[in-house]
């Protein structure tokens, strides 16, 4: 079974609005999180890694107040798409990974902006 | 920096054909080979990896893939596809040491199979 959840699956949203996805570790502990866009064809571009306890490391380019990540506990990190636009809509996806678990990935997110 | 290469955007095969899909990646330091599967809406499956040990790496659903250092590659193969292949492949790398796990992909291979 899928050892990484991410919820939803799929969202619509209004511009201007904020859209939180979840990504839970199911049967470990996720010491760090990793947060991935993908467009259209295209390959998987990393957003941010998250720590649990510990503030997200962005890449160069990426938003953070307008990507916000929360690593609160060891099986939950959350990404905020905050006043979300149209050219926001992608594939978001997590992984996760743990001290004795190797890295495993989330089913992704659909989201789209009207 | 890492860097990732896959030169095929789009793979057509027949059913039952043998497939090569080629990577072939960049790095001044050692890293760590994979091979993704990913199908449409969906997120990334492992298919296989390279550590060390073996070149020659065994993946699930009949893939392997072999390590060549000294011409930086890590093609993915299968003897011979199914339908049920057709997917979008993506070759990745990650830094032995001092990359905190993260990877690095390739734009990926569409491997269509047909009938």
């Amino acid at each position: 079974g899928a050892v990484v959840s991410q919820h939803p699956s799929w969202v619509i949203c209004k511009s201007g609005t904020s859209v939180k996805i979840e990504c839970r570790s199911l049967d470990f502990q996720a010491t760090t999180m990793f947060w991935y866009r993908q467009f259209p064809k295209q390959s998987l571009m990393l957003m941010a890694t998250s720590n649990e306890g510990s503030k997200a490391t962005y890449e160069q380019g990426v938003e953070k107040d307008k990507f916000l990540i929360n690593h609160a506990s060891l099986t939950l990190s959350t990404l905020t798409v905050t006043s979300a636009h149209p050219e926001d809509s992608s594939f978001y996806i997590c992984s996760a990974s743990g001290t004795s678990s190797p890295l495993h990935f989330g089913n992704g997110t659909r989201l789209t902006v009207t | 920096a890492q860097s990732v290469t896959q030169l095929d955007s789009q793979v057509p095969v027949f059913e039952e054909a043998p497939v090569e899909l080629r990577c072939n990646y960049s790095s001044s330091v050692s890293v760590y080979l994979f091979w993704y599967v990913q199908y449409p809406n969906q997120g990334l499956q492992l298919l296989l990896k390279y550590l060390s040990g073996s070149t020659l790496v065994k993946g699930i659903n009949g893939f392997e893939a072999e390590f060549n250092k000294s011409q930086t590659s890590f093609h993915l193969r299968k003897p011979s596809v199914h339908i049920s292949d057709t997917a979008e492949y993506f070759c990745a790398v990650m830094r032995v040491t001092g990359g905190g796990n993260k990877l690095t992909f390739g734009t990926g291979t569409q491997l269509k199979v047909e009938l």
